[in-house]
């Protein structure tokens, strides 16, 4: 079974709009990370937002919020105001294991996010 | 946040020989490197996990003869590609980390082997 998945190759956005990237995970480990990356045409990964799985709320980062439903094991994210710039693949990505310790970050298959002027 | 380097951005290589990528954390001690395949619009598969000092570790499937991986320092590791091959051209991305906390990424190496 895949342990992250993107279901959306594509997206395409209307500058100024929101836009939801979705993400949904599978792991038996109760310590968990998730986390959202950019990947522009010149490759370099950019870390975007992160949450534990311990955490009670939703992490925001700016234009950048992660809407994490445990029960539901998704977490996706949510761009607001969409730029031109943020058009890039998307990432969603899962560590598992204490941070402290050994980790392994699996990476979903990404999302291609185009904005529309 | 923490910076991690990757020299070189881009290399071009003949089949048949080899090349040294190298991943450093510039502001911190990495006491674990990881190293990173992104085929061309794929995801990023983990290659193997180095620890300082010792041997690296090896996802299933990664030949450790073919990719050999040195982490000497704590802010220093090595990816060697040996004998080269076409197929062996990819985007490699390495990432950094320290204990407790989370890996940083560094921008990726483009091999391309002709």
């Amino acid at each position: 079974a895949q342990k992250i998945t993107q279901t959306q190759p594509g997206m395409f956005v209307q500058e100024k709009e929101a836009v939801t990237l979705d993400c949904t995970y599978d792991t038996s480990d109760p310590s968990y990370g998730l986390f959202w990356y950019k990947q522009p045409s010149s490759g370099e990964m950019i870390f975007l937002i992160y949450q534990g799985s311990y955490d009670q709320q939703n992490a925001t980062e700016g234009r950048y919020s992660l809407n994490f439903q445990k029960a539901r094991k998704s977490a996706n994210l949510v761009i607001s105001a969409s730029q031109l710039g943020d058009s890039a693949m998307y990432f969603c990505a899962m560590r598992e294991g204490q941070s402290g310790g050994y980790q392994k970050v699996t990476f979903g298959t990404g999302t291609k996010l185009q904005v529309i002027p | 946040g923490a910076v991690v380097s990757q020299h070189p951005s881009r290399v071009i290589c003949k089949s048949g020989t080899s090349v040294k990528i190298e991943c450093r954390s510039l502001d911190f001690q990495a006491t674990t490197m990881f190293w990173y395949r992104q085929f061309p619009k794929k995801s990023l598969m983990l290659m193997a996990t180095s620890n300082e000092g010792s041997k690296a570790t090896y996802e299933q499937g990664v030949e450790k003869d073919k990719f050999l991986i040195n982490h000497a320092s704590l802010t220093l590791s090595t990816l060697t590609v040996t004998s080269a091959h076409p197929e062996d051209s990819s985007f490699y991305i390495c990432s950094a980390k320290r204990l407790g906390y989370e890996q940083y990424f560094g921008p990726g190496t483009r091999l391309t082997v002709t």
